[in-house]
């Protein structure tokens, strides 16, 4: 599993309320990702960090937030939680072994906004 | 825009018969395809890549093709397993841009039935 903790793994909340997942891992890896999954889309990137307190955007990062303070953790949050973020949110590390590497993924968080 | 697409959401086959999924895609830019499985209530599991100087990759029963020209890969399973029954995703990245952002299909769901 790439020594990856997703928590909480499932969580409801309300609309308007503050939400963060977090991801931690255990192997000092540079990059991690956050990933949401909808049915028809598939996976899509919420963020990306690629060191401590390096992070930028990936394709729906609207409504979300990210924080790398720690090599170890990356926090995803949603600073005002909407229907449209419920989804299943997955962590993802990046083995760097050459010029392209897979990405390995947590067990996933179930968010329902209400 | 989709830049990835499985255009076929489910698949079903007879076990110890061939499973082929198939991916398409629209960025030339992109250099690197991988597959992934993903069994209801866990993270997405690396199966299978490719890097676009090759037109196939092997690992047991699972077989990658891509055709540059077409913009088109496919996964072949063979023999294939009732234990293959999953989501598959295609998974394309630019490899230039060395920042492991994937794009993801929206997936295939496979049954195979004993």
């Amino acid at each position: 599993d790439a020594g990856i903790t997703q928590s909480p793994r499932h969580k409801v909340t309300e609309t308007g309320t503050p939400v963060t997942l977090r991801c931690h891992q255990t192997e000092n890896h540079r990059y991690m990702y956050w990933y949401r999954q909808d049915p028809g889309h598939g996976l899509r990137l919420i963020h990306y960090s690629y060191g401590v307190k390096d992070t930028d955007k990936g394709e729906v990062s609207d409504g979300y937030s990210v924080s790398r303070s720690k090599t170890e953790d990356f926090l995803l949050t949603l600073e005002s939680a909407t229907s449209s973020q419920t989804s299943v949110y997955f962590c993802a590390i990046r083995l760097e072994q050459g010029w392209n590497t897979e990405a390995f993924f947590g067990q996933g968080t179930r968010l329902t906004v209400v | 825009d989709q830049q990835v697409k499985q255009n076929s959401p489910s698949l079903s086959v007879q076990e110890g018969r061939i499973s082929i999924l198939n991916c398409d895609y629209t960025n030339s830019m992109f250099d690197y395809f991988l597959w992934y499985k993903k069994y209801p209530a866990e993270g997405p599991t690396f199966l299978i890549s490719i890097s676009s100087i090759k037109d196939k990759n092997e690992d047991g029963r699972f077989t990658v093709f891509l055709n540059k020209s077409a913009k088109h890969l496919s996964l072949h399973i063979v023999p294939s397993q009732p234990g293959d029954s999953a989501v598959y995703f295609c998974a394309a990245s630019a490899g230039s841009s060395n920042t492991g952002k994937l794009i993801f299909g929206q997936g295939t769901t496979l049954q195979v039935k004993p």
